[in-house]
C-alpha cells in the first residue's frame, strides 16, 4: 500500500537553530513526494516537491528536503528556523496521476 | 502562482440545512479538483475526486448522496453537504491541480462548517 508516515506529532526548536521534520514513505515504483505547510484555519501551501533528479530539493521560504532512497525518507529541513515558521507541516506522496496521500502532520513550534 | 479560491470560509447553520461550498481555480484550468475533510489535529482525508464534465469519484466510506459534487466547468467545482447534521461539522478543503504531469496540488483556504 502507498503511504507516508510522519513519526513526530510535534517538533520544538529555538529560533535560529536548524530544524528537521521527518517523513518516511512506502510506495511501489518511483515516488513523487511533496511537502505542504498549513497555518491555522487555512488551506495547505505548497513548499517543495521531489520528482527526479538531485536528492536535495530546495523550496519556498528557505526550506529544503533531502530524498533518501535507501532509507525511504524525505525529511524537511531549514538551516535557521524563524518564529513565523511555526505551523503544521504535511508530507504527501502522489500515488497515481491524481491521487495524493498525506501524512498525519507535524506541528512545528519555533520559540523565540 | 496558481490560486484556488474557496467560498465561504465559515458557515454556521442549523441541522437539516444543505450547504454549498465553491472551489474555483483563478488563474488556471483544472480538469480535476479534490475535496478533503480535516478533523481537528488530524490529516486531510480525501473525500472525492471531481472531474470536469463527468461524475465525481468518491473514496470508500464517503456517502455520495450526502456529499454532492458538481464540476460544471474547468474552473469551478462545488460540494453540497445535504441535510447537514452536527457530525458533518468539519473543515473542508478543496484543491486543484494545474495541467502538466508533475504539477503539485494547490489548495483553497478551506471552509469551516459548523452545524448546530
Amino acid at each position: 500500500a502507498q503511504s507516508v508516515a510522519q513519526p513526530e506529532d510535534q517538533v520544538n526548536v529555538a529560533e535560529g537553530n536548524p530544524l528537521t521534520v521527518k517523513c518516511t514513505y512506502s510506495v511501489s515504483g518511483n515516488p513523487y513526494l511533496f511537502w505542504y505547510v498549513q497555518y491555522p484555519n487555512r488551506g495547505l501551501q505548497f513548499l517543495l516537491k521531489y520528482i527526479t533528479g538531485d536528492n536535495l530539493v530546495k523550496g519556498s521560504y528557505g526550506f529544503e528536503a533531502e530524498f533518501n532512497k535507501s532509507q525511504t525518507s524525505f525529511h524537511l529541513k531549514k538551516p535557521s528556523a524563524l518564529v513565523s515558521d511555526s505551523a503544521l507541516y504535511f508530507c504527501a506522496v502522489r500515488v497515481n496521476f491524481n491521487k495524493f496521500y498525506f501524512g498525519s502532520g507535524t506541528k512545528l513550534n519555533v520559540k523565540p | 502562482g496558481a490560486v484556488v479560491s474557496q467560498h465561504p470560509s465559515w458557515v454556521i447553520c442549523k441541522s437539516g440545512t444543505s450547504v454549498k461550498i465553491e472551489c474555483r481555480s483563478l488563474d488556471f484550468q483544472a480538469t480535476t479538483m479534490f475535496w478533503y475533510r480535516q478533523f481537528p489535529k488530524q490529516s486531510l482525508m480525501l473525500m472525492a475526486t471531481s472531474n470536469e464534465g463527468s461524475k465525481a469519484t468518491y473514496e470508500q466510506g464517503v456517502e455520495k448522496d450526502k456529499f454532492l459534487i458538481n464540476h460544471a466547468s474547468l474552473t469551478l467545482s462545488t460540494l453540497t453537504v445535504t441535510s447537514a447534521h452536527p457530525e458533518d461539522s468539519s473543515f473542508y478543503i478543496c484543491s486543484a491541480r494545474d495541467r502538466g504531469r508533475n504539477q503539485p496540488q494547490h489548495f483553497g483556504d478551506g471552509t469551516r462548517l459548523s452545524i448546530l
